[in-house]
């Protein structure tokens, strides 16, 4: 079946420590992106990618990096800069039409927590 | 720049009631718009979405939106709610960027 698998789905880090990601796709989408959301907040958007080797900064981009070497794959690091990193991490994916973006379809998430 | 705003952050409604839930977005460019439904501990789900053509959009689950330009809202509605449609629903547009979310709206369905 095609979709988004995002791992782990909870993830415990220590202050200080960096921690990455995982978000891989088997939709043949071009664009992906990174979701942060928290209580009451809605979705905020980290970093997008629309095509290999090129990213984006979203809205909320400090304090976490990505990387896009392959179509399927777009790895989400949160470095220790990120200063408030508990929060619930969605990927997603879709195809744009023209230069419109149609609908993203969502990974499950990962709940990272820092302990 | 572009924005959705969802009125109501909580919706009581009792089992077998009619729900709207209310959207309005702001944007100097056409827009598609989207409705997805979010369960506990899980990614989103899209429920409907309007790309263009009729302004009734029908989706799963026995959902419709209305897409109303004047107005710039995008409502979704049920007739008939069940326990099940217990979830938070978000309401989202693109444009030439990502899509862009409301804060969410959370449905309780009471028995």
């Amino acid at each position: 079946d095609g979709g988004i698998t995002q791992s782990p789905k909870y993830l415990f880090r220590k202050e200080g420590q960096n921690v990455t990601l995982s978000c891989e796709q088997n939709l043949n989408h071009d664009a992906m992106y990174w979701y942060r959301q928290d209580p009451g907040q809605g979705l905020r958007l980290i970093y997008y990618s629309q095509i290999v080797n090129d990213f984006q900064k979203g809205d909320i981009a400090e304090g976490y990096s990505v990387s896009r070497e392959k179509k399927e794959s777009f790895p989400l690091t949160v470095t220790s800069a990120q200063k408030n990193p508990t929060a619930f991490y969605l990927c997603a994916s879709s195809i744009p039409k023209g230069p419109m973006n149609t609908e993203a379809f969502f990974g499950q998430g990962t709940r990272l927590t820092v302990v | 720049a572009q924005s959705v705003t969802q009125l109501d952050s909580q919706v009581p409604v009792f089992e077998e009631a009619p729900v709207e839930l209310r959207c309005n977005y702001s944007s100097s460019v056409s827009v598609y718009l989207f409705w997805y439904v979010q369960y506990p501990n899980q990614g989103l789900q899209l429920l409907l979405k309007y790309l263009s053509g009729s302004t009734l959009v029908k989706g799963i689950n026995g959902f419709e939106a209305e897409f109303n330009k004047s107005q710039t809202s995008f409502h979704l509605r049920k007739p008939s709610v069940h326990i099940s449609d217990t979830a938070e629903y978000f309401c989202a547009l693109s444009g030439n960027t990502p899509l862009v979310f409301g804060k969410g709206t959370r449905l309780s369905v009471i028995a």
